[in-house]
């Protein structure tokens, strides 16, 4: 199975601030690497798929890059409403369909 | 709009079986390949099971081991998971999510509607 790893686990950041989160496959995935977000409580969101496509109705803050097995999502000046748990899934070595464990965005 | 509305879960002993059920509205089930996914309390996301929209595939993880199957009503509009021999650790919250890519194992799926969850607690 391919392993994915997100780095950090958790982070703060203030609003309005640039943050970046990192996603790291154990094989090379081509650009089969899609994101999520989930806030307390509720379903996750899909953000990004294949990588840098914005899912419909996402904000242009939100953009995705990578491709290999290096993969980075990145919130341009971040909003309240931003603070939330983001998960990568890659989807190249299938099944299973594996995600990373989680990066916790937190308000400083 | 999509909804995706789950139901079933509950409080189970050991060894006991579930049979959740999602019922979809607001697109053409039987075009979208489904799927289940899974959190355990506090932690990450976990995928379960596939099914294609023609019921042509399913797939299952390997914590699965022949415990859970997954099948379809496309005429009800409704996706099952039927859970056999429950564990401790199959505790979680289990969701029902559409797959929004039409082709299975084409690198593009991806789970772009998601159900608000089903919560499973396996206890003694």
């Amino acid at each position: 199975d391919v392993q994915m790893t997100q780095s950090p686990s958790s982070l703060s950041a203030s609003v309005g601030d640039r943050v970046t989160i990192t996603c790291r496959s154990s094989q090379r995935i081509s650009t089969y690497l899609n994101w999520y977000q989930q806030k307390p409580g509720k379903a996750p969101k899909l953000l990004i798929y294949a990588a840098s496509t914005l899912q419909g109705g996402v904000p242009s803050r939100f953009s995705g890059s990578g491709s290999g097995t290096d993969f980075a999502l990145t919130i341009s000046n971040l909003e309240p409403e931003d603070f939330a748990t983001y998960y990568c899934q890659q989807s190249y070595s299938t099944p299973p369909w594996t995600f990373g464990q989680g990066t916790k965005v937190e308000i400083k | 709009q999509v909804q995706l509305v789950e139901s079933g879960g509950g409080v189970v002993q050991p060894g006991n079986s579930l049979r959740l059920s999602c019922v979809a509205s607001g697109f053409t089930f039987s075009s979208y390949g489904m799927h289940w996914v899974r959190q355990s309390p506090g932690k990450g996301l976990e995928w379960v099971a596939v099914i294609w929209s023609d019921v042509s595939y399913k797939y299952y993880a390997d914590f699965v081991k022949g415990r859970f199957t997954i099948s379809r009503a496309n005429s009800k509009n409704t996706l099952y998971l039927q859970l056999n021999d429950l564990r401790a650790d199959d505790t979680g919250m289990y969701y029902c999510v559409r797959d929004g890519y039409d082709l299975i194992l084409a690198g593009l799926n991806r789970f772009d509607h998601w159900g608000e969850g089903t919560l499973v607690t396996v206890a003694s």
